[in-house]
């Protein structure tokens, strides 16, 4: 079974307007990490935001937000205010021993 | 405090030769990691180091490839009689590290620039 799930290969957004990209996972842990990273056409991995499994409030980045349903294994990146600079790769990533990455998402935004 | 270098960026080899790849991480960082990227995937985890101990191997990493982290700073990645499957985008990440057991902020990656690998 996948670890990570991400079942949108693309995405469009008008600029200006929120988006959100889906990430599920799958673990027996209860200890366990999730992240988001961009990834722009030049290749470097940006931190974007992090989730802890024991965290009772979603996490917040300025414009990124992370919807996190623990009940559902979900861990949606909601990016509100879509910038033409957001424009990438968006990867889900689970750690529990060892780092997961999903197979990403790539955001396109339209002016 | 600057960033994961990585070097080099770009890498052109011949299949059978050897080539090794060099990360610095950000200072004070214990942990260590590599990565293996191919277009249109996720990164694939190789390996990683707490300090200088090389803690976990993915069964990704044959025998051809070598990982060490001497004293605990900067590390190398060596591939071994290269083939065209090893063309990808090598990875390097850092992290402070936390406390064993849970996973924490402090397990936060930070990746470097990557080196890309071609076999012809």
């Amino acid at each position: 079974a996948q670890k990570i799930t991400q079942t949108q290969p693309g995405m469009f957004v008008q600029e200006k307007e929120a988006v959100t990209l889906d990430c599920t996972y799958d673990t027996s842990d209860q200890s366990y990490g999730l992240f988001w990273y961009k990834q722009p056409s030049s290749g470097e991995m940006i931190f974007l935001i992090y989730q802890g499994s024991y965290d009772e409030q979603n996490a917040t980045e300025g414009r990124y937000s992370l919807n996190f349903q623990k009940a559902r294994k979900s861990a949606n990146l909601v990016i509100s205010a879509s910038q033409l600079g957001d424009s990438a790769m968006f990867f889900c990533a689970m750690r529990e021993r060892k780092v997961t990455f999903g197979t990403g998402t790539k955001l396109q935004v339209i002016p | 405090d600057t960033g994961v270098s990585q070097d080099p960026r770009h890498k052109i080899t011949k299949r059978g030769q050897n080539v090794t790849f060099r990360c610095d991480p950000i200072s004070e960082h214990n942990r260590l990691y590599w990565y293996r990227q191919t277009l249109g995937q996720g990164p694939e985890f190789l390996t990683y180091f707490q300090n200088e101990a090389q803690l976990e191997k993915s069964r990704l990493l044959s025998d051809r490839f070598s990982a060490e982290r001497p004293k605990g700073s900067f590390s190398t990645l060596e591939i071994q009689r290269t083939e065209q499957g090893d063309s990808a985008m090598y990875l390097c990440a850092s992290s402070p590290g936390g406390a064993s057991g849970r996973v924490f902020r402090t397990d936060t990656q930070y990746f470097g620039p990557g080196t890309r690998l071609t076999v012809l």
